[in-house]
């Protein structure tokens, strides 16, 4: 299995808060990549990163941020939680010349 | 705009028979990447199958096969011989662009497939 850890698995937050999701790997991929799954959508891409420091918009960005400082990590970050963001996030990485991207297992948030 | 479009919300099939999943697509894009990926129950996103615009046979791996139909703009996923365990939800993916290592996909929708004894 791909070395993909997203943290924390599951999360309960309240409208308006900050939350950071965040996704660490292993493999030394260059490209990262956010996407939330939600019933009638399948996955949608929220944000994803070419290298450290390097990152673009996807499908769904309004609402979130990310950043990454190192090759490593890539967080997630929703500025002030809406019930809206209420859904299933998947980190993925991937790496010049492979054919796949890999996922994490997800992380399940609530906003109540 | 690229698009996925799988039509099938859930397939039955029993165990041992054959399966196909339909997935079409839309792209103006000559050079893209077609995917499968399984979903079980336990939430996790495997991937199955890879077919480039550009590969003259359809992909196959175990009991998986793409049929690719580039004219048709479909990508449709085989199962062959279906066991317990494919019971799951599959998700048809394309990726727009010659780099095969930069995989920003969009998804359809799903197919729930359920395999029964």
């Amino acid at each position: 299995d791909a070395g993909i850890t997203q943290s924390p698995r599951h999360k309960v937050t309240e409208t308006g808060t900050p939350v950071t999701l965040r996704c660490h790997q292993t493999e030394n991929h260059r490209y990262m990549y956010w996407y939330r799954q939600d019933p009638g959508h399948g996955l949608r891409l929220i944000h994803y990163s070419y290298g450290v420091k390097d990152t673009d918009k996807g499908e769904v960005s309004d609402g979130y941020s990310v950043s990454r400082s190192k090759t490593e990590d890539f967080l997630l970050t929703l500025e002030s939680a809406t019930s809206s963001q209420t859904s299933v996030y998947f980190c993925a990485i991937s790496d010049q010349g492979a054919a796949e991207a890999f996922f994490g297992q997800g992380t399940r948030l609530t906003v109540v | 705009a690229q698009k996925i479009t799988q039509t099938q919300p859930g397939m039955f099939v029993q165990e041992k028979e054959a399966v196909t999943l339909d997935c079409t697509y839309d792209t103006s894009d000559p050079s893209y990447g077609l995917f499968w990926y399984k979903q079980p129950s336990s939430g996790e996103m495997i991937f199955l199958i890879y077919q480039g615009s550009y590969d003259q046979q359809n992909a196959t791996e175990g009991r998986y096969s793409l049929n690719f139909q580039k004219a048709r703009k479909s990508a449709n996923l085989v199962i062959s011989a279906s066991q317990l365990g494919d019971s799951a939800m599959y998700f048809c993916a394309m990726r727009e662009g010659p780099d095969t290592g930069f995989q920003k996909l969009v998804f359809g929708t799903g197919t729930r497939l359920l395999v029964s004894p």
